[in-house]
């Protein structure tokens, strides 16, 4: 099946730097990836979509200025945590649509700590 | 506006019993619906969706779910728990298809006791 990958799997990172969390669909084209973010013990919530080749298009609320989304290729979108703060400690996940089976395939997600 | 919602946080069945888990959408247009599960420390995985064919549908490891319009509901079942089955499941709308936003529900942990 459609393996989606996200690198790296956790990362502990100092208040203010900037942090890349990469996703990758291994086998197959997507012209569309998708952000979530997961609180702990709750559900995903959307943060934006991105669409290769064009600018991402971010969910109300969701500050595009701090959460950098490039879709640079069909198999490679990458969310950037910029001046990252401890409330933005989160579990973070990508999918990835297959134009094929039309399904999301989602990756493992990325465990992000700001300290 | 879509949304959906998952009745229960925690449900805990023995193993071999059946399992129930329950979601209610709302939705302006024709939904389409999905159930996945979501084991620690992996990725989301589809169990099964709904896209206004079959009103009962059947997923992966023996999991089926069934499309009530009448009741704007869409649990899922599986007639016999199984210890694997031990995760958490998230039931989730869309409007245009898996391709598009997805919306999910606050989901639901399935604990299996032996």
């Amino acid at each position: 099946g459609a393996v989606v990958s996200q690198h790296p799997s956790r990362v502990i990172c100092k208040s203010g730097t900037s942090v890349k969390i990469e996703c990758r669909s291994l086998d197959f084209q997507a012209t569309t990836m998708f952000w979530y973010r997961q609180f702990p013990k709750q559900s995903l919530m959307l943060m934006a979509t991105s669409n290769e080749g064009s600018k991402a298009t971010y969910e109300q609320g969701v500050e595009k200025d701090k959460f950098l989304i490039n879709h640079a290729s069909l198999t490679l979108s990458t969310l950037t945590v910029t001046s990252a703060h401890p409330e933005d400690s989160s579990f973070y996940i990508c999918s990835a649509v297959s134009g094929h089976t039309d399904t999301q395939y989602f990756g493992p997600g990325t465990r992000l700590t700001v300290l | 506006a879509q949304s959906v919602t998952q009745l229960d946080s925690h449900v805990s069945v023995s193993e071999g019993t059946p399992v129930l888990l329950r979601c209610n959408y709302s939705s302006s247009y024709s939904p389409s619906l999905f159930w996945y599960v979501q084991h620690p420390n992996k990725g989301l995985q589809l169990l099964l969706k709904y896209t206004s064919a079959a009103t009962l549908v059947k997923g992966i490891n023996g999991f089926e779910a069934e499309f009530k319009k009448s009741e704007t509901s869409f649990h899922l079942t599986k007639p016999s728990a199984h210890m694997s089955d031990a995760a958490e499941y998230f039931c989730v709308v869309s409007v245009g298809g898996a391709t598009n936003k997805l919306i999910f529900g606050t989901g639901t942990l399935l604990a299996v006791q032996p």
